[in-house]
């Protein structure tokens, strides 16, 4: 079936240095993706989202970069903070009536001070 | 607005034994849903629900029951548990079926043993 995944489950940066954590989606009809962070003992918290009709979106600090073609997925966040430690989730939805989302195993990101 | 506020934050039950995690949401959203997170599986969608009075399952539904007599409150209730169902459980909602991304709770730490 269809399924999210992420290249790297851990991911170590030092404090300043720009992190990019990617994303492979397999299914061709998701036509929605969303970036979660998680910090310890919390649930999940939106931090960007993305259409299938865009290939680019920037937040705060935050780029989310979506190549329909080879179906990936990338979080980019620009100067690393200690409190981006966390782990990333990536989302995908589908086109219909429901609104469910299919979720990435997640990616550790370590800021080093 | 408190957002989704799940209770209880911890449980520890025994094999066999049942209770229900609650889930409330103040935030008028017609789209709730349970999911289950396990180390290295990411989060699991348990069941969900698209307004009051619908339910229906999502990708791991057996051991779990849910109901949505209201808007706001979206019980999950495992009947007699089992040491698989050791878990996090996650409560989320979004305003409708073709929301965007979800508003998560803080998590249930369950533990059967």
């Amino acid at each position: 079936g269809e399924s999210v995944g992420l290249h790297l489950p851990t991911l170590s940066v030092q404090e300043g240095d720009n992190s990019i954590i990617n994303c492979a989606y397999s299914n061709s009809a998701s036509d929605y993706f969303i970036w979660y962070k998680q910090e310890s003992g919390k649930g999940p918290q939106f931090i960007i989202d993305i259409r299938s009709n865009m290939d680019k979106r920037q937040g705060q600090r935050v780029t989310v970069l979506l190549n329909k073609t080879v179906k990936h997925l990338s979080l980019q966040i620009a100067a690393t903070q200690p409190g981006d430690s966390a782990v990333y989730f990536c989302a995908e939805k589908s086109g219909g009536a429901t609104n469910k989302l299919i979720f990435g195993t997640g990616t550790l990101l370590a800021v080093q001070p | 607005n408190a957002g989704v506020t799940q209770t209880p934050k911890f449980q520890v039950l025994k094999t066999g034994q049942s209770m229900t995690l609650q889930c409330a949401q103040d935030m008028n959203h017609e789209y709730m849903s349970w999911y289950r997170q396990d180390p290295g599986m990411g989060l699991r969608l348990i069941h969900y629900s698209v307004g009051a009075g619908i339910t229906d399952q999502g990708e791991v539904p057996n051991g779990y029951n849910v109901s949505r007599s209201t808007t706001e409150d979206f019980p999950l209730r495992l009947l007699s548990a089992a040491p698989s169902q050791t878990s996090v459980y996650f409560c989320a909602s979004s305003y409708s079926q073709g929301a965007s991304g979800y508003t998560f709770g803080s998590g249930t730490r369950l533990t059967v043993v």
